[in-house]
């Protein structure tokens, strides 16, 4: 069956350390998201593509990266961690940019940064 | 901005009760409407969706109504269960956002039996 998993599922790291956060889809979905979630705010976008080599900022996209080299891949990189970025992250995918389309979750990372 | 507001959480109801979880929201153009759930551990799943005024999203005795007058999309089931604990989320995405996902912050449903 297709899925989307995350690597690893929870990450303690130390402010100022780079950390990436891996995303795998095997749907051969064109889009990618990834979101973090914090009490209260539900779901905020970070970063998104709609294909490889495409890469877009979302709405809290200060401190991250992204790179999609291939299809199913969209790692997510904080360039050097900071305790606001201690959250849980998940990545999604959908087939087509169409604005009615369901986008498939993976499970989750929990990054604590210290 | 694009916007979602969900009412204030937890609820916690007893099994078989109505249950129903409000959400309004703020769009410019004409969005398509979501409720997701995340049951513990888990990542989001869609329950249900709405693309236009007046349709009727359902799923698992889940339904929502789209009403463009009100702005709303409200949650309701008529009897739960204590495996539909789990926190529900709205969520927008407009069609000129490209479906970029807009979420309410989340409200967090216990049954208890």
């Amino acid at each position: 069956d297709a899925e989307i998993t995350q690597s690893p599922r929870h990450k303690i790291t130390e402010t100022g350390r780079q950390v990436t956060l891996a995303c795998h889809q095997t749907w051969n979905h064109n889009n990618m998201f990834w979101y973090r979630q914090d009490l209260g705010h539900g779901l905020r976008l970070i970063h998104y593509s709609y294909g490889v080599q495409d890469t877009n900022k979302g709405e809290v996209s200060d401190g991250y990266s992204v790179s999609r080299s291939n299809t199913e891949d969209l790692p997510l990189t904080l360039e050097s961690a900071a305790s606001s970025q201690t959250s849980v992250y998940f990545c999604a995918s959908s087939e087509t940019a169409n604005s009615y389309n369901e986008q498939f979750f993976g499970p989750g990372t929990r990054l604590t940064v210290l | 901005g694009d916007s979602v507001t969900q009412m204030e959480g937890p609820v916690t109801l007893s099994e078989e009760a109505f249950l129903t979880i409000n959400c309004t929201y703020t769009a410019t153009g004409y969005p398509s409407l979501f409720w997701y759930v995340q049951y513990p551990g888990e990542g989001l799943q869609l329950l249900l969706k709405a693309t236009k005024a007046d349709d009727k999203g359902s799923n698992k005795g889940f339904e929502a109504t789209y009403r463009k007058e009100t702005t709303s999309f409200h949650l309701e089931k008529g009897s739960v269960q204590v495996s539909d604990s789990a926190v529900y989320f709205c969520a927008l995405s407009d069609i000129q956002g490209a479906q970029k996902l807009v979420f309410g912050q989340g409200t967090r449903l216990t049954i208890n039996p």
